[in-house]
């Protein structure tokens, strides 16, 4: 069975600049996560899908970031524009259910943003 | 509102030695699950255990075991027999059902 893909591993991008990430799901999971670490830090959960609705983007900031899933599958993480304070790792995953009653999340590895 | 805290930042070990992560936790709710990942350093998480809160036993996966105890609200792992491969950043984290939180995880190198 194929993971969490995720594109592109890195990116370096300048200050006030435009950048996108891109997560395709394990086949078949119904919510998928977007989280941001910062180094030294665990995961921060930015935006939570079911399916292809919004169910939890209480920490993304949406003043910068934005993130879609159209018709359910994967899914686009933009930031427009950039911050200093915004280099991470930015982490996909995905599940099949939208509680962790029965299962847990899968993790992609992650894109890691250098903001210069 | 929920928090996970492991209080270790690193920990480093000679490799066969037992190594202890502890991990702390604070919830209002009667039902979670809590969960240990490891990510070594190509960056993906991996998934290790989940334990439910209605489930105090004691779980033992080869040189792994974790120790629940709700009165103190901690759910520790241990690596027994620590291996070189083992050195990777440890998280533990909660959930309330569909909200995963993460605790800032535990950097352990093990020397050989």
């Amino acid at each position: 069975e194929a993971g969490v893909a995720q594109s592109p591993r890195y990116k370096i991008i300048e200050k006030r600049q435009s950048v996108a990430f891109w997560c395709n799901p394990i086949s078949g999971h119904a919510t998928l996560y977007w989280y941001q670490q910062i180094l030294g830090q665990g995961p921060k959960l930015l935006i939570q899908f079911q399916n292809n609705g919004v169910v939890d983007d209480s920490q993304l900031p949406k003043d910068r970031f934005s993130a879609e899933r159209l018709k359910g599958v994967d899914s686009t993480l933009k930031i427009q524009p950039a911050k200093l304070e915004d280099s991470a790792v930015y982490l996909c995953a995905s599940s099949p259910d939208r509680g962790f009653m029965n299962t847990e999340a899968f993790f992609g590895q992650g894109t890691r943003l250098t903001v210069v | 509102a929920q928090k996970v805290t492991q209080a270790q930042t690193e920990i480093s070990v000679v490799e066969k030695e037992d190594v202890t992560l502890d991990c702390v936790y604070e919830t209002r709710d009667t039902t979670y699950y809590l969960f240990w990942y490891k990510q070594p350093p190509s960056g993906e998480l991996v998934f290790l255990i989940r334990r439910n809160s209605f489930d105090e036993q004691n779980e033992i996966s080869g040189r792994y075991s974790w120790n629940f105890q709700k009165s103190t609200s901690s759910f520790n792992f241990t690596i027994t027999a620590s291996q070189v491969v083992d050195s990777a950043v440890y998280f533990c984290a909660l959930s309330n059902d569909y909200k995963l939180s993460f605790g800032a995880g535990t950097t352990v190198t093990v020397r050989a």
